[in-house]
């Protein structure tokens, strides 16, 4: 099974900051990855895939870069309905697999 | 618009098994797999496996190979997941999935629109 590493789990920051966060994969899946959000007590929503479509509706200030093993999330400018979790998740093969999260908190 | 409705909460005994529904609207209910994920309280998504709603078709995680089963109904849309010898670990929440992936090009479960979930706690 292909496994995703996030870095880091958890962050702080102050709305208006440049966020990144990464996601490792244990073998090369080419730009088969995906970034989702997650908010307390609701389904993920999709944000990015493949791995810089920006999911319909998604804001401008998300981006995603990467291939290989080695992608990133980036929020250019952290607003305050962004905080939250965010998890990648690959989509090269069965079995899926998500990577652990990265919980956005305010500063 | 698109929308998948899963069934509501359940509390099941050890050992038990548990069956969670998921009618999906908006769409052609035959052209996009469904799949089925678990989430542990702080936990990440888990995948579980899909179902083709089209011809039955499944393909299950190797972890719950044995104790899922996937099944789909044209009229309703609706695909259900049942879970058998269910144990306390079991205790999560429970989603559905629309996959928009392209497969032709090699993607796989890419979901672009979830059930609200299912709570599925498993107690004695």
């Amino acid at each position: 099974d292909i496994q995703l590493t996030q870095s880091p789990s958890f962050l702080s920051a102050f709305v208006g900051d440049r966020v990144t966060i990464t996601c490792r994969a244990s073998q090369g899946i080419n730009s088969h990855l995906a970034w989702y959000q997650q908010k307390p007590g609701k389904a993920p929503k999709l944000l990015i895939y493949a791995p810089s479509t920006l999911q319909s509706g998604v804001p401008s200030r998300f981006s995603g870069s990467g291939s290989g093993t080695e992608f990133t999330l980036t929020i250019s400018s952290l607003q305050p309905e962004d905080f939250a979790t965010y998890y990648c998740q690959h989509l090269n093969s069965y079995p899926l697999t998500f990577g652990g999260g990265t919980k956005v908190e305010i500063k | 618009q698109v929308q998948m409705v899963q069934s509501g909460a359940a509390v099941k005994k050890p050992g038990a098994s548990v069956k969670v529904s998921c009618t999906a609207s908006g769409y052609t209910f035959t052209s996009y797999y469904i799949h089925w994920l678990r989430q542990a309280p702080g936990q990440g998504p888990e995948w579980m496996g899909m179902i083709d709603p089209r011809g039955g078709g499944t393909t299950y995680s190797q972890k719950f190979q044995g104790r899922v089963t996937m099944t789909g109904d044209t009229s309703p849309s609706t695909v259900y997941m049942e879970f058998s010898s269910l144990r306390s670990d079991d205790t999560a929440v429970y989603y559905c999935a629309r996959d928009v992936a392209d497969n032709e090009n090699g993607y796989y479960g890419l979901f672009d629109c979830w059930g609200q979930g299912t709570l599925v706690t498993v107690s004695s």
